[in-house]
């Protein structure tokens, strides 16, 4: 059973650092993208980065470019989000995904760990 | 940057056919993902490449991708179809996914 698991989220002050961390089970982690997903409390999808199997694709939403940083440990089948200098319109449940079912998609998705950007 | 518009709200009574619109420029030319998300959880991917159906996805799930929209279609409608739907590309113009902002099917 594919599982994906988000953790790290939580309070913090405008200006400050988060990592997320999303472990992955169920399926071969190394041989698919992963993604972050973000939803703001009550309003829609918003796509934030996607980081190719290998790493060497590397992507972010314009929001977001020059703050946050992707990365994956194939060993330990885990995906990251250093999320720098937060502002408040960054508060939002944060999903990882796969794309296990057919590239390009979230085929699968965790449960979503909650980040609140408040002072 | 590429949009994806879809209407905030569909409304439909049980057992009649639903359908929830996406448009952008050309989406024809690109392929396209639908997600279902009730109140609370995470998404779930029921159609992707404009018509396929992940396994468990009830065949009332189709979807069809033309010109500048592309269209989910549940068939049969129930209850537990109400859900907000999102449609979704990769723009490879600007190597971004994109989502549309929604759409809330109310189930009368």
């Amino acid at each position: 059973e594919v599982q994906l698991v988000e953790s790290g989220g939580g309070l913090v002050k405008p200006g400050g650092s988060l990592r997320l961390s999303c472990a992955a089970s169920g399926f071969t982690f190394s041989s698919y993208d992963m993604n972050w997903v973000r939803q703001a409390p009550g309003k829609g999808l918003e796509w934030v980065s996607t980081i190719s199997d290998t790493s060497r694709y590397i992507y972010y939403a314009d929001s977001v470019k020059g703050r946050f940083t992707i990365s994956r440990d194939n060993a330990k089948k885990s995906v990251y989000l250093q999320m720098n200098s937060l502002r408040a319109e960054d508060t939002a449940v944060y999903y990882c995904a796969s794309d296990v079912v057919a590239a390009g998609t979230g085929g699968y998705w965790g449960q979503g760990t909650l980040v609140t950007v408040s002072s | 940057s590429y949009v994806l518009t879809q209407p905030p709200s569909v409304s439909v009574a049980p057992g009649k056919t639903a359908s929830i619109a996406c448009g952008g420029n050309s989406i024809g030319s690109k392929t396209v993902h639908w997600y279902q998300q009730k109140p609370g959880q995470a998404p779930i991917l029921v159609i992707y490449y404009d018509r396929d159906r992940p396994s468990g996805i009830p065949e009332r799930f189709s979807g069809s991708n033309s010109g500048n929209t592309a269209t989910l279609t549940i068939s049969r409608v129930e209850a537990g179809d109400e859900a907000d739907y999102y449609c979704q590309v990769w723009d490879n113009n600007s190597d971004h996914w994109v989502f549309g902002g929604g759409t809330k099917l109310t189930v009368l």
